[in-house]
């Protein structure tokens, strides 16, 4: 079964902190695809970041970055230097054809 | 547009009413999804389409659920009979070709928020 966890159901930092939001994910499977995305209040689903099973190579984009551990199952997702427009719902999600989402993880950022 | 756009935005029925919920994915995108969000929840997955073809329905939670596409293009879900709940934000996302494995990214819209009374 697929099944993807976030533990942290709310997170609330201070702006210009860095925040770390967890994602560990279960499959079966040796190929599969990881997905980050973010709901802000307007409800669209925004996506951040795909990673394939195959690449652990983490990567960093601006404020953001994903380090993803095959060993321990986790896409884990940091924001450096948080600003208040971070605040929002992020999913993490295990794709096949369809996706697996997370609960997700709401992060307030207070100036 | 260039997005997915979702219609109505706000769907409020009374229960025991059917509703129509409409998609219009990106141009061109051969396969579409539906997808249920619980208010604080993670989108659940309901169906799939690869043009005009519903080749999973295994999400669907009932058989007074119901989504068609019959052209390939703008999809609908219908539900019948709709119960307390119905009441979730109903997501609908496309991606740009078809996929045995979800490598693309799937383009979601705003959702249609529906509440049942």
């Amino acid at each position: 079964a697929q099944k993807v966890t976030q533990a942290q159901t709310e997170i609330s930092v201070v702006e210009k902190e860095d925040v770390t939001l967890d994602c560990v994910y279960e499959t079966r499977d040796t190929t599969y695809y990881l997905f980050w995305y973010k709901q802000p209040p307007s409800g669209e689903l925004v996506f951040l970041i795909r990673r394939n099973s195959f690449d652990e190579q983490n990567e960093i984009s601006g404020r953001y970055s994903w380090n993803f551990q095959k060993s321990t199952s986790s896409f884990n997702f940091t924001i450096t230097a948080s600003q208040v427009v971070d605040s929002a719902v992020y999913f993490c999600a295990l794709g096949f054809r369809e996706f697996y989402f997370g609960s997700g993880t709401k992060l307030n950022v207070k100036p | 547009g260039a997005g997915v756009s979702q219609s109505p935005r706000y769907k409020v029925a009374k229960r025991g009413q059917d509703v129509a919920l409409r998609c219009d994915p990106i141009s061109g995108h051969v396969s579409l999804f539906w997808y249920q969000q619980a208010l604080g929840q993670g989108p659940e997955f309901l169906t799939y389409f690869q043009n005009e073809a519903q080749l999973d329905k295994s999400g669907l939670p009932s058989d007074r659920f119901f989504a068609e596409r019959p052209e390939g293009s703008v999809s609908t879900l219908k539900i019948q009979r709709t119960q307390q709940e119905d009441s979730a934000v109903y997501l609908c996302a496309s991606s740009p070709r078809e996929s045995a494995l979800s490598n693309q990214p799937q383009h979601f819209g705003d959702g249609t928020r529906l509440s049942i009374l």
